[in-house]
């Protein structure tokens, strides 16, 4: 069974503090997503990294995919209470279907 | 961009009765159609795939005849929960895409409450 960790699990930091999200598995990915979800919506896609090592920037976010595509990092740069919500990274498998990690509740304080 | 819509939103009824939740593509075709549960603080779980006019396939542990899919056109999707129980209220969201090379769109979920 594929499974994927996030950590932290929840992080609470003050507005214009940077940090950093982990996602790692002991599966290979053929992709990795990350999503937000805000409560009582469907998770809306970020973006996703295809090739190990890949770096995507999407404004103050910094997406890596690791080498070996088993793991990804998301970093957020001076951080806005606009950022506060749920972050799932999730992974694409060779059979097309998505597993997602529990997710990383963020909450940015002004 | 590609609009996924579920409906109801948030639905609460009895124990013992069925509900419908409907997943529409307002501007694509959606070839495949995803069902997901996700519990309170948990993460989002895939119940079923659903190809447009096939049977659909279900993961493991997830009980077909009790969430009957139907995905007869190329933009709607339902999927019934029969019998509901307390046990089966959860957040259930439906994702839709046009084929294997492009992403899932996601709908915006509806919450299940059974009394």
């Amino acid at each position: 069974t594929q499974l994927l960790e996030q950590s932290p699990q929840f992080l609470s930091i003050q507005e214009g503090e940077n940090l950093t999200v982990y996602c790692n598995s002991s599966s290979v990915f053929s992709s990795l997503q990350w999503y937000r979800q805000e409560p009582g919506e469907g998770p809306v896609l970020l973006v996703t990294v295809v090739t190990g090592g890949e770096v995507k920037k999407l404004k103050r976010l910094t997406f890596q995919f690791g080498d070996a595509r088993k793991d990804s990092s998301l970093h957020i740069t001076a951080a806005q209470p606009g950022d506060t919500g749920l972050y799932l990274c999730a992974g694409v498998g060779r059979d097309d279907k998505i597993i997602f990690g529990k997710g990383t509740r963020l909450h940015i304080l002004p | 961009g590609a609009v996924v819509s579920q409906h109801p939103s948030w639905v609460i009824c009895k124990s013992g009765t069925s509900v419908k939740i409907e997943c529409r593509s307002l501007d694509f075709q959606a070839t495949t159609m995803f069902w997901y549960r996700q519990f309170p603080k948990q993460s989002l779980m895939l119940m079923a795939t659903s190809n447009e006019g096939s049977k659909a396939t279900y993961e493991q542990g997830v009980e077909k005849d009790k969430f009957l899919i139907n995905h007869a056109s190329l933009t709607l999707s339902t999927l019934t929960v029969t019998s509901a129980h307390p046990e089966d209220s959860s957040f259930y969201i439906c994702s839709a895409r046009d084929s294997p090379s492009q992403p899932q769109h996601f709908g915006d979920g509806t919450r299940l409450s059974i009394l």
